[in-house]
């Protein structure tokens, strides 16, 4: 049967409150990033991506930050909703275009 | 909105059998990858295509697993014979290679070997 995977980091935040969520990269020369959310059964969905050439990119309630000093990466949403639990991942990718995924960590939102 | 298909949906299989899985990237993505899902982990990368050629397949258990996509559009990832360790998710990606390295995610297909 299937095994038993790694216990993922979770994140409890009540609805309406503002969620972030971290990430360490462990590859300088990597100059692509994106954050992913995957709810249970599906693929990763895409939600925003950055280049290394900036340090803060917004999307619809959505910010992420790039610390390329300490290599740290954060997911920032405003507004927390129900819909927003999930589990969200961080990638990392450089010229070869293979991305490689951090391990996770997921968002529960209570009411 | 285009979509990554992927099909069968679940698969649940006897160890020693043979099993399939398809994907049809974006129309238009030259890039295509399988990645291997285990539950509570980053999915990790199989194989690479760029159109009908492998680009990276280092991490493919070649004994095994075969992966082809012989017109570059759709895709097949093959076990030959399956093993209760390949219990997963095996989701297909794909890339417009003409700047974005942004990937695309099928719904992926479950696997349960018993």
């Amino acid at each position: 049967g299937e095994s038993v995977g790694l216990h993922l980091p979770t994140l409890s935040v009540q609805e309406g409150d503002n969620s972030i969520i971290n990430c360490a990269y462990s590859n300088s020369a990597s100059d692509y990033f994106i954050w992913y959310k995957q709810e249970s059964g599906k693929g990763p969905q895409f939600i925003i991506d950055i280049r290394s050439n900036m340090d803060k990119r917004q999307g619809q309630r959505v910010t992420v930050l790039l610390n390329k000093t300490v290599k740290h990466l954060s997911l920032q949403i405003a507004a927390t909703q129900p819909g927003d639990s999930a589990v969200y991942f961080c990638a990392e990718g450089g010229t070869a275009s293979k991305l490689t995924f951090g391990t996770g960590t997921r968002l529960q939102v209570t009411l | 909105e285009a979509e990554v298909a992927q099909s069968p949906r679940y698969k649940i299989t006897e160890k020693s059998q043979a099993v399939a899985f398809w994907c049809d990237p974006i129309s238009g993505h030259a890039t295509l990858y399988w990645y291997r899902q285990i539950l509570g982990q980053g999915p990790e990368l199989l194989v690479q295509f760029q159109d009908e050629s492998v680009v990276d397949d280092s991490q493919l258990p070649k004994d095994r697993f075969s992966a082809e996509r012989l017109k570059g559009v759709d895709s097949t990832l093959k076990i030959q014979p399956a093993e209760l360790g390949d219990s997963a998710m095996y989701l297909c990606a794909s890339r417009w290679t003409g700047g974005s390295n942004t990937q695309y995610f099928g719904p992926g297909t479950r696997l349960t070997v018993l």
